[in-house]
């Protein structure tokens, strides 16, 4: 066990709908970062907070966006949802000492798939 | 572009036999290497990691892994597979000055008795 818990495990949803996928991290752990991992694209990095803040962007798109809440727990929200973002959504989060120097600890994935 | 290449997709190995893992990256400077285990159904755990130094790693569950500069690998070892070893395996790098990981594109170990 991790300690970075994500909720729910799987969400079953219809094209054009809007989902939220939740996040929380490790105890102490300021930085959450999100990670979509699926069969044409392997795992690739969406964004990272850093307490509170936007830090870095990757491949996300438009229709997705993410936060990060005073209590330090993350949403990812995927709007216009197309079968191509069917995938495994992984939350990670790390050391609040120094983020860069620290390992990435993953959640165990939101299973979506798009119908 | 930074990159990962994990050039074997999947491994097949008898129980007890070694295990050597490649991995590649290109990038302009040395970044931060990774190797993650991923088991069916479950999120991503760190084996080991190479920030700088001794460029032979240990890792967690018998795991090492070289850093070679020269021929900008990570490859990831093991003497003696156990049959919980089956997994797909990632490596990964961070870039200097990101946190983001950029990972490979995987290998999927499998462990015959």
């Amino acid at each position: 066990d991790s300690g970075v818990t994500q909720t729910p495990k799987h969400l079953i949803t219809a094209t054009g709908q809007r989902v939220t996928l939740r996040c929380s991290p490790r105890s102490g752990d300021l930085s959450v970062y999100w990670y979509q991992q699926s069969l044409d694209q392997g795992l690739q990095f969406l964004i990272q907070y850093y307490n509170g803040e936007e830090r870095a962007k990757g491949n996300i798109l438009e229709r997705f966006s993410a936060q990060q809440f005073p209590d330090l727990h993350s949403e990812l929200n995927l709007s216009s949802l197309e079968l191509g973002d069917s995938a495994l959504y992984f939350c990670a989060s790390s050391a609040p000492r120094d983020s860069r120097l620290g390992e990435q600890y993953f959640g165990p994935g939101t299973r979506l798939t798009v119908t | 572009a930074q990159s990962v290449t994990q050039p074997d997709i999947h491994i097949t190995v008898s129980e007890g036999a070694s295990l050597e893992l490649r991995c590649n990256y290109s990038y302009g400077a040395t970044p931060y290497l990774f190797w993650y285990v991923q088991s069916p159904g479950q999120g991503l755990q760190l084996l080991l990691k190479y920030f700088s130094g001794d460029t032979l790693v240990q890792g967690i569950k018998g795991f090492e892994a070289e850093f070679k500069r020269s021929q900008s690998s990570f490859n990831l070892r093991k003497p003696s597979v156990h049959w919980s070893d089956a997994a797909e395996y990632f490596c990964a790098v961070a870039p200097y000055n990101t946190d983001k990981l950029i990972f490979g594109t995987g290998t999927r170990l499998q462990v015959f008795p």
